[in-house]
């Protein structure tokens, strides 16, 4: 079993449309969460980071379950631009040495 | 803003070859990392750094080296370039979180080609 889960999509939602993604982890040892973005052939950015009693940023809303181990992503109104693959990163410990990367769900917003 | 940056963005070289990617961070950020991504496997650890002169393998560490003589920098060394260390090599970097963990923060990536 894999320590950090996502489905891999691809998503395909029209503009406009709200979509979310499940990510589930397995090492009880995780203590940092956060969202990355990457688009086709780039680096990963930083999406935002997850906190427990969720957080906001404009159309995107992250929340995490400590008991069931999840993380998710929301985001409303979907935009053409949001189209690129998202991955649910987890840190062990502290030290931010242990970073384990999803594989990434691909999310693909048409017109 | 934190800046990764790459020495390449494109890069060709050919089997056995000795390959050094550098990569040089300008936040002064105590933890450094190479990865190398390719379809369908998303991002494999090869090597991470916490300190200067200070390094800890990754998950696929085979072929490879790193050095950090500066705090600032984190050189991958492919010591005999193969064809199937062809990829696209990232490279990253955080501050130590004591009490709360830090993001990695990438380069933009170099695309690797040995043919």
């Amino acid at each position: 079993r894999k320590e950090v889960e996502q489905d891999p999509g691809p998503f395909n939602v029209p503009e406009g449309a709200t979509v979310a993604f499940n990510c589930t982890y397995s090492n009880s040892a995780s203590q940092s969460f956060f969202w990355y973005r990457q688009d086709c052939r780039k680096e990963p950015k930083l999406l935002m980071s997850v906190y427990s009693s969720g957080n906001e940023d404009g159309r995107f809303t992250a929340q995490l379950n400590r008991a069931s181990q999840y993380i998710s992503l929301l985001i409303r109104d979907s935009k053409l631009s949001d189209s690129a693959t998202y991955l649910c990163v987890v840190i062990l410990g502290t030290g931010g040495f242990k970073t384990i990367f999803g594989a990434g769900t691909r999310l693909f917003v048409k017109a | 803003d934190v800046k990764v940056t790459q020495s390449s963005r494109y890069l060709v070289k050919r089997t056995g070859e000795k390959v050094f990617l550098e990569c040089v961070q300008d936040m002064d950020h105590e933890n450094m990392f190479w990865y190398r991504q390719d379809p369908g496997l998303g991002l494999r650890l090869i090597y991470f750094s916490y300190d200067v002169k200070m390094k800890e393998k990754g998950d696929i560490p085979e072929g490879y080296s790193v050095s950090r003589e500066k705090k600032e920098r984190f050189s991958l060394i492919l010591e005999s370039a193969s064809t199937n260390q062809t990829s696209m090599y990232l490279c990253a970097s955080s501050t130590y979180g004591q009490n709360s963990n830090q993001p990695q923060h990438f380069g933009d990536g170099t695309r690797l080609s040995i043919l």
